[in-house]
């Protein structure tokens, strides 16, 4: 089955405590991406990958980190989490950018206190 | 650069009647234009895209949109509401070559 997955779908940790959300896609997609979806504020990028080692920031980066070092995991990493941070996560992925559909992950609800 | 805009945070109707949700766009360039649904306790899901074939796009779960250029418009439509429709949906815009832009979302509520 053609699917995003992502771990944890819930995670409660403290202010400073790194922790890392893991994506992976079995669909061979190139394009990967994280938004973070707070109420009133609909879906913000975070950071995106167009292919492996290749990221970029989106337009909400600031407090995180990705890697790519295979196609298919696109990693969601805070290094000093932050109660601003406490969110739901969605990673997504697709074929590319453009007309493309995206495929989105379960979510990862994130509460840092 | 490209916009799109959701009119309506909250909306809602009874089980049968129509249901209309209303995006505006921004965009330098013919666009990509797409609706996406989110049900409780899940991920996003598309539900149509439009791509300039045909200005009425159809999509699953008896949906469409209607893409008019003169008024920068893309409405999602369902002529007759079910229960099982609650949740909340999504416009989103791209150009070509580009990333995806999504709306702030609007919630879709089902009154019996």
């Amino acid at each position: 089955e053609a699917q995003v997955t992502q771990n944890p779908r819930y995670l409660i940790t403290v202010t400073g405590k790194k922790l890392t959300v893991t994506c992976s896609q079995n669909m061979n997609h190139e394009y990967m991406s994280w938004y973070r979806q707070d109420p009133g504020l609909g879906l913000r990028q975070i950071y995106y990958s167009m292919n492996v080692e290749v990221t970029d920031k989106g337009d909400v980066p600031e407090g995180y980190k990705v890697s790519r070092k295979e196609k298919r995991n696109f990693p969601l990493i805070l290094e000093s989490p932050s109660p601003n941070q406490t969110s739901l996560y969605f990673c997504a992925s697709s074929l590319g950018t453009g007309v493309a559909e995206q495929y989105f992950g379960p979510g990862t609800r994130l509460t840092v206190t | 650069a490209q916009s799109v805009t959701q009119l309506g945070s909250h909306v809602s109707v009874s089980e049968g009647a129509l249901v209309l949700l209303r995006c505006n766009y921004s965009s330098s360039v013919p666009p990509y234009l797409f609706w996406y649904v989110q049900y409780p306790n899940q991920g996003l899901q598309l539900l149509l895209k439009y791509t300039s074939a045909a200005t009425l796009v159809k999509g699953i779960n008896g949906f469409e949109a209607e893409f008019k250029k003169s008024e920068t418009s893309f409405h999602l439509t369902k002529p007759s509401a079910h229960m099982s429709d609650a949740a909340e949906y999504f416009c989103a815009v791209s150009e070509w070559d580009d990333k995806i832009i999504f709306g702030k979302g609007t919630r879709l509520h089902i009154l019996p």
